[in-house]
């Protein structure tokens, strides 16, 4: 019963397809994110969604287009891949407290590699 | 854009051993986490701290919130290899309720037995 688990957990494509990977939390949360760890280990948000409004948008290519069809899912959908998108994409979630303490509980990661 | 360093970037020491952590930015956070990953895994929070000069302790981890909430340490006392893994310190900014999480760029720690 993994609370938050996300697929697929190795991806390995071409430069110029389409990708997604899917997340799911059965946590109960209301508030879900993708990050992006690189070769560096430096992790870096991407997007987050509370009740399934996005709320955090950095500064990321329009190629990546999140989806949240509800609050428990957040999938990231990846056009015309590139090699500079090679890295560990995390998704984790968190109960929003408003006391700014959320915990976040991360899935185990998708390694995307691409050639 | 609020950064978080974090110093050292490696450590390798053996079994017994103390080590400490920091974690420093010149932005003020509301709080500050701490979170441990290992490979092939995702970060695991290990402690939140709210009130500037808190001091949390977690077994033979102590965790210290600067006065001014612009730093952190970590310390482990008397390394194990299951202290073995990736720290990350994170900092999430006050006035806004979604404060964004930023990371630091993480301290390999490697305890050799």
């Amino acid at each position: 019963d993994t609370a938050v688990s996300q697929t697929p957990k190795y991806l390995v494509t071409q430069m110029g397809n389409d990708k997604s990977i899917k997340c799911e939390q059965n946590l109960g949360h209301d508030t879900m994110y993708w990050y992006k760890q690189d070769s560096k280990k430096f992790l870096k948000i991407m997007f987050s969604y509370n009740n399934k409004e996005l709320i955090i948008n950095e500064t990321v290519p329009n190629r990546f287009s999140p989806k949240s069809p509800d609050k428990a899912h957040l999938n990231l959908h990846i056009n015309s891949l590139e090699l500079g998108d090679s890295a560990v994409y995390f998704c984790a979630s968190s109960q929003f407290t408003g006391r700014g303490n959320e915990k976040l509980f991360f899935g185990s990661g998708t390694q995307l590699s691409v050639l | 854009t609020q950064l978080l360093e974090q110093s050292p970037q490696f450590l390798s020491i053996q079994e017994g051993e103390n080590l400490t952590v920091y974690c420093n930015s010149s932005s003020v956070f509301s709080s500050l986490q701490w979170y441990r990953q290992e490979p092939g895994e995702g970060p695991v929070l290990l402690v939140t701290v709210v009130t500037g000069g808190e001091v949390k302790k977690l077994k033979r981890l102590t965790f210290q919130f600067g006065d001014a909430r612009k730093d952190s340490s970590l310390h482990i006392t008397a390394a194990q290899p299951g202290d073995t893994g990736l720290y990350l310190c994170a900092g999430r900014a006050g006035g806004t309720s979604y404060g964004k999480l930023t990371f630091g760029q993480g301290t390999i720690l490697t305890v050799h037995p």
